[in-house]
């Protein structure tokens, strides 16, 4: 199984400054990455797949990198709506795991 | 628009069945595999199961391989998850989500099950 190991678990960040969230695969996923974004009572939103490629309707402020076991999530100015938890998610081999969460609030 | 709708949620004793639904609109239901995932309250996401395409492959986690059963009826655009044997722990959240890659670019809102005695 493939170990998803997010950091840090809690990030506070003020409006309007930029947010890194990191995403660690204990073996190579290649570019099989995908972030989302989760509010309280919500379902899921998928943000980035491809480790680097826009979801349908996400504004650019969101942006993913890396590739192989260690990949990003930037927001480069914090809105109001983006504090929320984020996962990442590794879909290359069985079973499909998630990191267990970045939760971004406000600072 | 992309709607996923699950259904079939409620509470039951621990040893008991379950059996959620799926129902897909927007989309050619035919040409995706379709994942459920699940949310203990307060907890992360745990993917559960996926089913190709087509029905003729399935995956299961460990945690519930041999005690759920995924499946779907494609004239009916509609996934289902049988759960039998249910434990407290299965008490989650479960999300269905369309997709292979990713696995969920649209997710519906969820059904609570909720296992206890």
């Amino acid at each position: 199984e493939i170990v998803m190991t997010q950091s840090p678990a809690t990030l506070s960040v003020s409006p309007g400054e930029r947010a890194t969230l990191s995403c660690r695969a204990s073996q190579s996923v290649s570019s099989n990455l995908a972030w989302y974004q989760q509010k309280p009572g919500q379902a899921p939103r998928l943000l980035i797949f491809s480790a680097s490629t826009r979801a349908t309707g996400i504004p650019a402020r969101f942006s993913g990198g890396g590739s192989g076991t260690e990949f990003t999530l930037t927001i480069s100015s914090l809105q109001s709506e983006d504090f929320a938890v984020y996962y990442c998610q590794q879909y290359v081999n069985w079973p499909i795991t998630f990191g267990q969460g970045t939760r971004l609030e406000i600072k | 628009e992309v709607q996923l709708l699950e259904s079939g949620g409620g509470l039951v004793q621990p040893g008991g069945s379950l059996r959620l639904s799926c129902v897909a609109s927007g989309f050619t239901f035919t040409s995706y595999a379709i994942n459920w995932v699940r949310q203990a309250p307060g907890k992360g996401l745990e993917w559960v199961s996926t089913i190709s395409s087509s029905g003729g492959s399935t995956y299961y986690a460990d945690s519930v391989k041999g005690r759920f059963t995924i499946s779907r009826d494609n004239s009916k655009n509609t996934l289902f998850l049988q759960m039998n044997s249910l434990r407290a722990e299965d008490t989650a959240v479960y999300y269905c989500a369309r997709g292979s890659q990713p696995r969920g670019d649209y997710w519906g809102q969820g059904t609570l099950v909720t296992v206890s005695s």
